[in-house]
């Protein structure tokens, strides 16, 4: 089992540009997340999707959307990036939705925007 | 509202020492708490977690943690540090019917030898 995998692991924007980041999970869990990590700042939850078909906003989504493909895929797509959006994103993904269940990581795309 | 603090931004003690990070949290029930490991250039991975019973929980790579009620901290220790425990810890608080972890800002532990 691969687990979490994000594709890109690294990527330069210039302001104003668009991209979408991939993720994926071969765990058969119904929930997942999308967090970016700044320094000092821990991890902050951007928008997750509790299952398939359902997404919501998590601390810090504007300038950013989601999609939950199906049951595997969850991609995070930024419309017009931003400097402020330079940051480490990870996705993760849990077997239910409530705070117990343990969150697995992918290794994150370390994102870049000029 | 649920917040993690971690008071210590970084720490460096030497191979062989104990280690401590502290973490405290804010909630009003009981919370599920969590530590993760992040490794340089590596994701998150879960190093111990406690929901509830024994408050002294057993995690992986030789980690231990306390969960103390009355002073909402959950303290990870380690009796002998290794150079590969070099990494950054991340605390985090969940909750029943919440479906979301909320973090706190970490602590970069570095290990001299």
């Amino acid at each position: 089992n691969a687990g979490v995998t994000q594709t890109p692991k690294f990527q330069v924007l210039k302001t104003g540009q668009s991209m979408t980041l991939q993720c994926a999970q071969d765990m058969n869990h119904n929930s997942m997340y999308w967090y970016r990590q700044d320094p000092g700042m821990g991890l902050r939850l951007i928008y997750y999707s509790a299952s398939e078909g359902t997404t919501d906003k998590g601390e810090v989504p504007n300038g950013y959307n989601v999609s939950r493909l199906n049951k595997r895929e969850f991609s995070l797509r930024l419309e017009s990036a931003a400097p402020s959006q330079t940051s480490v994103y990870f996705c993760a993904s849990s077997a239910g939705t409530s705070g117990h269940n343990e969150q697995f990581f992918g290794p994150g795309t370390r994102l870049t925007v000029l | 509202a649920q917040s993690v603090t971690q008071p210590d931004i970084h720490i460096t003690v030497s191979e062989g020492a104990s280690l401590e990070l502290r973490c405290n949290y804010s909630y009003g029930a009981t919370p599920y708490l969590f530590w993760y490991v992040q490794s340089p250039g590596q994701g998150l991975q879960l190093l111990l977690k406690y929901f509830s019973g024994d408050t002294l929980v057993q995690g992986i790579k030789g980690f231990e943690a306390e969960f103390k009620r009355s002073q909402s901290s959950f303290n990870l220790r380690k009796p002998s540090v290794h150079w590969s425990d070099a990494a950054e810890y991340f605390c985090a608080v969940g909750a029943r019917g919440y479906n979301k972890l909320i973090f706190g800002a970490g602590t970069r532990l570095a290990v001299h030898p």
